[in-house]
Formats: structure tokens, C-alpha cells, sequence
């Protein structure tokens, strides 16, 4: 079966523009997770959806956000770019959260913000 | 979620077994023990979880001590393709994000 598909890979946006970043889970996956990676910092969580709620939230300002499509496909959205943003977005999704086999992860986007 | 504990770095010869240590001495009673790996700059790959009893699978077999304070992923027969950082990820089964640690970067040398 499809993996979870993110789109796009590479992504370079200028300081102060802002950026949606796109999630396709595994079908019949309703959660998802979107995570930040830096190489200071590690993965990060930033929020998690499930049946098009918001269901858990990290520790991000609100220029980071998201949204859940009835299809379970999910957007990311970060507002007023600055140059930290840039990272690898890594979007996972699973049946329920978490479960009996955890998440499944996509390649991710590599965001650059120059 | 509990915190978990790994080594920063450990090595490993090919063909033999990699055993990747982790403590969380504060885990609850319903809450998991899953590893994960991430080859670099991939998103991080599934392995394994249990909960109190051992488990194997085709990549590898978790053991996980009586108290539930520690346990340790075992790569039986490791290859170069092995090299990569390991997350050991405490959580409940369901609803709750994870919470990745520093894992540890496995090298496995020829």
C-alpha cells in the first residue's frame, strides 16, 4: 500500500513569506502528526489531527498551524517565515495515534528560509 | 510521557549483534516502549514496540526488563545498512505524540 506522501520534498521561501506544506496518510489513517526536525533541536512535536480536529499540540508559536481535510489529508501552514524555520517537516500518520504500530512516517519536506 | 535515556553513540562489526540500550525508569503502567531508527535525513522508520513482554519481528527483537525500567533493542545480525540513529519512545497506545529523545547513532563498521 501508498506510504504517507509528502509534498513537496525541497521548498526554499524568503524570510517573512509564508509556506503550506502538504501530508497524504496511508489510507484509512486519521490521525496525523507533523513533527520539525533541526539539527539543534532534534524532532520536535508541533500538533497532531485527528477526524479534522486538533487533538494535541507542541510547543510552537502561532505562526505555525494546520488543518485536516475530511479525506484525512493534511496541511501545514508557518506564517511570517523566519530563518530557524528551516528544517525537515516530517508529517506521520497513523489508524487512531499512536496504536499498535505507532506512526508511519513520510520522507518529509525540506524547508530552506534564506 | 515518560523521558527516556540512550547512549549517544555506540558501534557495532558487521554480522554481529547490535545492542541498543535505553532507561525509562519513569514509565507508567500503560504506557509503551516503541524504537524507531531514522537513516539520515529520512523520516524515521517503525522497528518494534511491546509493552511488558518480549517481541520479536523480521528486523529485530525487544527485550524489556521484569520492572519495565529499561529494555534493549537487539539487531541480531547487523549490516551496513544499519547505520543510523535509534529513537526508544515511551508513550501511551494511542492519542499521544511521541516525545523523540537525542537517540543513539548506531554504526555498524565493516
Amino acid at each position: 500500500k501508498a506510504g504517507v506522501t509528502q509534498t513537496p520534498r525541497y521548498l526554499i521561501k524568503t524570510r517573512g513569506q509564508q509556506v503550506t506544506l502538504s501530508c497524504s496518510p496511508i489510507s484509512g489513517h486519521r490521525s496525523v502528526s507533523w513533527y520539525q526536525q533541526t539539527p539543534g533541536q532534534g524532532l520536535q512535536f508541533l500538533f497532531e489531527y485527528f477526524s479534522e480536529t486538533q487533538r494535541n499540540k507542541g510547543n510552537f508559536p502561532g505562526r505555525f498551524s494546520g488543518r485536516q481535510f475530511s479525506n484525512s489529508r493534511s496541511e501545514m501552514n508557518v506564517s511570517t517565515l523566519e530563518l530557524g524555520d528551516s528544517a525537515l517537516y516530517l508529517c506521520a500518520s497513523s489508524w487512531r495515534g499512536g496504536g499498535d504500530y505507532g506512526y508511519t512516517f513520510g520522507s518529509g519536506t525540506r524547508l530552506t528560509v534564506v | 510521557d515518560a523521558k527516556t535515556t540512550q547512549p549517544p553513540s555506540m558501534d557495532c562489526a558487521e554480522g554481529r549483534a547490535a545492542n541498543l540500550p535505553c532507561n525509562h525508569s519513569t514509565i507508567s503502567g500503560n504506557e509503551y516502549v516503541y524504537w524507531y531508527r531514522q537513516i539520515h535525513s529520512q523520516g524515521p522508520q517503525y522497528i518494534i514496540h511491546g509493552l511488558k513482554n518480549n517481541e520479536t519481528n523480521e528486523m529485530a527483537s525487544l527485550i524489556i526488563t521484569e520492572d519495565r525500567k529499561s529494555s534493549t533493542l537487539i539487531l541480531p545480525h547487523a549490516t551496513l545498512r544499519d547505520t543510523a540513529v535509534y529513537y526508544c519512545i515511551v508513550s501511551r497506545n494511542t492519542g499521544n505524540q511521541f516525545y523523540f529523545g537525542t537517540g543513539t547513532s548506531l554504526t555498524v563498521i565493516p
